[in-house]
């Protein structure tokens, strides 16, 4: 069965600073799909990235970067200089590549970035 | 473009009573999906649609119905609501069912709760 695991529930970090945020995943799949979601206080989940298990690349987006480790089953998330506007819940989230497959949730960390 | 819209935005209902949500989207997507978000639980998958006409269920579809007789919406039903249902309900429309090639568009959420 498919797990997302995001130990940390809430985290709270001062403005500037940098901020990992962890995801570890479960799939008994060899070809597999990792998703990051931003949740403002708006509501509405934002997609973020997707990365391919066969691309163990770290990827970097502005302030943004993943780290992608097959070995450890992980897809952690930094904010490097966080800005208030980066409080949010943030979700880790895993699909299979077949037809039925579903995204599967970590249950959400919860970052305030305070100024 | 709206992208996917939801209404309403809040409803308070008693126990026993009927309601629906509407999901609306105007991007052409085959697919949509009924998620709910609970404190603690992340996102998970009540019912969804692979085209006009289909509906399944996902992981939690006890007490809700759907259905999709227009492709641009997607209705979910309460037929007899009980405070368990009380969550916040997300609806998400995707070009195809191939979730790792296509992200999902969220809606802005309906926060129910049932008292």
């Amino acid at each position: 069965a498919q797990k997302v695991t995001q130990a940390q529930t809430e985290i709270s970090v001062v403005e500037k600073e940098d901020v990992t945020l962890d995801c570890v995943y479960e799939t008994r799949d060899t070809t597999y799909y990792l998703f990051w979601y931003k949740q403002p206080p708006s509501g509405e989940l934002v997609f973020l990235i997707r990365r391919n298990s066969f691309d163990e690349q770290n990827e970097i987006s502005g302030r943004y970067s993943w780290n992608f480790q097959k070995s450890t089953s992980s897809f952690n998330f930094t904010i490097t200089a966080s800005q208030v506007v980066d409080s949010a819940v943030y979700f880790c989230a895993l699909s299979g590549r077949n037809r039925d497959d579903k995204i599967i949730f970590g249950k959400g960390t919860r970052l305030h970035i305070l100024p | 473009n709206a992208g996917v819209t939801q209404t309403p935005k809040f409803r308070v209902l008693k126990t026993g009573q009927s309601m629906t949500l509407l999901c609306a989207q105007d991007m052409n997507h085959e697919y949509m999906y009924w998620y709910r978000q609970d404190p603690g639980m992340g996102l998970r998958l009540i019912h969804y649609s692979v085209g006009e006409g289909t509906t399944a269920k996902g992981e939690v579809p006890d007490g809700y119905n759907v259905s999709r007789l227009k492709k641009q919406n997607f209705l979910l039903g309460l037929e007899s609501a009980a405070p368990s249902q009380t969550s916040v309900y997300f609806c998400a429309s995707s070009y195809s069912a191939l979730v790792y090639l296509n992200e999902q568009f969220f809606g802005p959420g309906t926060r129910l709760t049932v008292l």
